[in-house]
């Protein structure tokens, strides 16, 4: 399964939403009913780190600013405001159909 | 804390083989799938290798089948991976990650694996 994320890069001002879009080659709902689509952060010079699990759920200490939607092949992360700290690049992830696959990355920055 | 440490990484040339590990602790090793990923310079994600919580299933990404291979002990809490016949394209920082339920939550810092003559 191929995921492309856009856009690639994301200067956002300060305070100001940002929106990174996913889509899967194809669905992303497996035959248990879940959809295994998860989001992750990953600061410069940082590991990744687990932000949203099947599409919408916040993983343990991601403030709530942080929040995802979709459904099937299209998904969408969300950052009501930007922080100084949400500097980094972003993937999309699906385990649902192995191999599993990464989009690309999305870069957000400060303008 | 729940805690992933990976070693073993350096510099080995073209057609050498390295073992990398990863130490876990702060959860129940035994209980969860593992995996590895990797990350070449300046590039995105790219999942290697998954191995199941009692080592019965292992599952790799095409490009590495036949010369990687991932284990575990659950008895030392520590995840493998050996990598033989090595090239250029393996250059890599490896993560190990622990899965629950398809969610990888927990990641590792990393080790840098450099192929080059």
């Amino acid at each position: 399964i191929v995921m492309t994320q856009t856009p690639l890069s994301s200067p956002v001002t300060l305070g100001q939403p940002a929106s990174i879009s996913c889509r899967s080659s194809q669905s992303l709902v497996h035959s248990d009913g879940n959809t295994y689509l998860s989001w992750l952060q990953q600061r410069p010079g940082q590991p990744p780190r687990l932000l949203i699990y099947k599409i919408s759920n916040r993983f343990s200490g991601v403030p709530d600013r942080f929040s995802g939607s979709g459904a099937g092949t299209d998904f969408t992360l969300k950052i009501s405001r930007v922080e100084a700290e949400d500097v980094g690049v972003y993937y999309c992830m699906q385990a649902t159909q192995g191999p599993w696959t990464f989009g690309q990355g999305t870069k957000v920055e400060i303008k | 804390e729940v805690q992933l440490a990976e070693s073993g990484g350096g510099l080995v040339q073209p057609g050498g083989s390295l073992r990398l590990s990863c130490a876990a602790s702060g959860f129940t090793f035994s209980s969860n799938w593992m995996n590895w990923v990797r990350q070449a310079p300046g590039k995105g994600l790219e999942w290697v290798a998954s191995i199941k919580e009692d080592g019965s299933e292992k599952y790799y990404v095409d490009s590495v089948k036949g010369r990687f291979t991932i284990s575990r002990d659950n008895a030392k809490k520590s995840l493998y991976l050996q990598m033989n016949s090595l090239r250029a394209e393996d250059t890599a920082v490896y993560y190990c990650a622990r899965s629950t339920l398809r969610i990888f939550d927990i990641w590792g810092q990393g080790t840098m694996v450099t192929v080059s003559s």
